[in-house]
């Protein structure tokens, strides 16, 4: 079965701090797609990245960074110089179809809060 | 823009009274989500539609249903909401299932009194 976990449930900083949010999942699979998004206190979640397991290269995107490892089955977020704009809940979820032929399901980790203060 | 949209953003409903949630999309995606969120969980997903194929959850209670009378829109009917039920109720669509990234909407919060 498919299991990401965030072992990380608040994590409160300072503005201007780096954060790196963890995120480790589990799956059988050997193709798989994973995948953070925020949900800011509105409610909506907002899609951040989209990896597949083929694809082990860091991603950057403005303040925001991935790092990708198969070898620990990792997939950590990192905002450098946070705001208080990124106060959210941050979510990583996988899927992965876990060789039944079934159309996978995103699982979703249990989310971490993070509080950037001014 | 394309997006994901959601009516109404609270509904407040009495114990037991019908209520529908409502979502459209602009994306022309296949497959529309419903899930359900309680506070400080992670969403569960209900059901999703395949274009008009329903694909129930197996824990999801027979006191939720769904609609999808065309591309655009999926309703979410709760026939008798208890209490348990209050919720943010997001939907989302992808342009396949699987893999494919998944769009969600704002999400309705529903109160139960």
């Amino acid at each position: 079965a498919q299991k990401v976990t965030q072992a990380q449930t608040e994590i409160s900083v300072v503005e201007k701090e780096d954060v790196t949010l963890d995120c480790v999942y589990e799956t059988r699979d050997t193709t798989y797609y994973l995948f953070w998004y925020k949900q800011p206190p509105s409610g909506e979640l907002v899609f951040l990245i989209r990896r597949n397991s083929f694809d082990e290269q860091n991603e950057i995107s403005g303040r925001y960074s991935w790092n990708f490892q198969k070898s620990t089955s990792s997939f950590n977020f990192t905002i450098t110089a946070s705001q208080v704009v990124d106060s959210a809940v941050y979510f990583c979820a996988l899927s992965a179809r876990e060789g039944t032929g079934a159309n996978s399901k995103l699982t979703f980790g249990k989310g971490i809060t993070l509080s950037v203060r001014p | 823009d394309a997006m994901v949209i959601q009516n109404p953003r609270y509904q407040v409903t009495q114990f037991g009274k019908p209520v529908t949630l409502s979502c459209s999309q602009t994306l022309n995606h296949n497959v529309m989500y419903w899930y359900q969120q309680k506070s400080s969980q992670a969403p569960k997903l209900l059901f999703h539609y395949y274009d008009k194929d329903f694909n129930n959850e197996a824990d999801t209670p027979d006191n939720f249903q769904s609609r999808r009378p065309n591309t655009s829109f999926c309703f979410l009917d709760i026939r008798s909401p208890g209490l348990g039920d209050a919720a943010m109720y997001l939907c989302a669509t992808s342009r396949e299932t699987g893999e494919e990234t998944q769009y969600f909407g704002p999400g309705t919060r529903l109160l139960v009194l």
